[in-house]
């Protein structure tokens, strides 16, 4: 079975343009959560999605956005790109909206601002 | 405010040479603590959900423990492939995990 998916694995922007970031769940999981991982600490949690609404948004500007789809695949958004945006961007998926469940990550999207 | 401490920061253990990696944790409405094992430029790898004070789950080499404050992955008898980042995470709310910034593993042959 497929696990989380991500894509593009890997990206290289400029600052101030916009990049999206698509994550697939593992089949019949429902919600979908975005992490944001600079190089040498712990994932930040930025966005939760369930039932294509926004369950929960962490420290994160406006310029960060999210979705969930129908197919409970989502996208990630960042506007006007910073330098301090280069992270790898994580997506994690669990079966249901509920305390406990399992959550699994994908493998994550690189992204380099410059 | 939630804070989730992992020490040492870096370990570097010869293989068969046994250890425990601590995450302390002080957070309101807990509702799990998830460890997660993560290679370089991979993302973590689920290895263990703890619930409850006492509670202990093992998994091949590697057992987890939970305080009602800490945390413990013991490693025994480790091998190079347990070579890692291991990463504890407290579940806040329904579903946002909030994470340490890990322990460095580096086991020698």
């Amino acid at each position: 079975d497929a696990g989380v998916t991500q894509s593009p694995t890997h990206l290289i922007k400029t600052r101030g343009q916009h990049v999206t970031l698509r994550c697939s769940p593992i089949s019949g999981h429902k919600s979908v959560s975005w992490y944001q991982q600079v190089l040498g600490q712990g994932p930040q949690f930025i966005f939760q999605y369930y039932e294509k609404e926004e369950r929960g948004r962490g420290n994160f500007p406006d310029r960060f956005s999210a979705r969930q789809f129908p197919n409970y695949s989502s996208e990630l958004n960042v506007n006007a790109l910073l330098l301090g945006d280069s992270a790898l961007y994580l997506c994690a998926s669990s079966l249901e909206f509920t305390p406990g469940n399992t959550i699994y990550f994908g493998e994550g999207s690189w992204l380099t601002v410059v | 405010e939630d804070q989730v401490t992992q020490s040492p920061e870096a370990l570097r253990l010869q293989e068969g040479e046994s250890s425990s990696l601590n995450c302390s944790y002080t957070v309101s409405g807990l509702r799990g603590l998830f460890w997660y094992r993560q290679d370089p430029g991979k993302g973590p790898e689920f290895l263990f959900t703890l619930y409850s004070a006492g509670e202990e789950k093992e998994k091949e080499r590697l057992k987890a423990t939970l305080t009602k404050k800490e945390s413990f992955l013991h490693i025994t008898a480790p091998k190079p492939e347990d070579s890692a980042t291991y990463l504890c995470a407290v579940q806040k709310g329904f579903q946002k995990l909030v994470f340490g910034t890990g322990t460095r593993l580096l086991v020698s042959p």
